[in-house]
């Protein structure tokens, strides 16, 4: 079975502040793929990233940057220089590689709240 | 090109009535779900379609039924409305046809259901 844990389940810190949202995931793949979502005060989920588990270069795009690390099975995200439009609820999410386990199984979710 | 479109976007109900929460995409993706989000617990899914024709059941199927006889539909019925229902339902679809299970999801807008 796979899992996705978002221990953090609210943040809060102030504009221009760096913050990272961490995630671990648990799965018996061998190829499998990582995503987060942004879940803005509108209530829309919008994509923001998807990882293969066969490439561990971190990615970066603008303030956000993503650090993979496969021997800690976690996928963490952080935001540079955070703005107020940052505020949101961000979800890690992780599926398999195959057609018959491609189902994405979500994290509960971290509510990021930045301070102006 | 409106992508996942779900309606209604908010519905009320009394407990026992039934209704059909739609969902149409027109991306030709092979793969849809739909997905509860509740306060604390994340997305969670209910059912999933790899193909017309073909369904199967997800972290939390109970009270709801699906059917898939198009690629670009797939309506989640509630046969007997009950209170836990109350929830924010989110349809996904992803895999264009032909492609690999390696893309991203993409969300409708949601429907946000009260059971009284």
């Amino acid at each position: 079975a796979q899992k996705v844990t978002q221990a953090q389940t609210e943040i809060s810190v102030v504009e221009k502040e760096d913050v990272t949202l961490d995630c671990v995931y648990e799965t018996r793949d061998t190829t499998y793929y990582l995503f987060w979502y942004k879940q803005p005060p509108s209530g829309e989920l919008v994509f923001l990233i998807r990882r293969n588990s066969f490439d561990e270069q971190n990615e970066i795009s603008g303030r956000y940057s993503w650090n993979f690390q496969k021997s800690t099975s976690s996928f963490n995200f952080t935001i540079t220089a955070s703005q107020v439009v940052d505020s949101a609820v961000y979800f890690c999410a992780l599926s398999g590689a195959n057609f018959g386990n491609e189902k994405l199984t979500f994290g509960t979710g971290t509510r990021l709240t930045i301070i102006p | 090109n409106a992508g996942v479109t779900q309606t209604p976007k908010f519905q009320v109900l009394k407990t026992g009535q039934s209704m059909t929460l739609q969902c149409a995409q027109d991306m030709n993706h092979e793969y849809m779900s739909w997905y509860r989000q509740d306060p604390g617990m994340g997305l969670r899914l209910i059912h999933y379609s790899v193909g017309a024709g073909i369904t199967d059941q997800g972290e939390v199927p109970n009270g709801y039924n699906v059917s898939r006889s198009t690629t670009e539909d797939f309506p989640l019925r509630l046969l007997s409305a009950a209170p836990s229902q109350t929830s924010v339902y989110f349809c996904a679809t992803k895999r264009p046809k032909g492609q690999t299970p390696n893309t991203e999801a993409f969300f409708g807008q949601g429907t946000r259901l009260t059971v009284v």
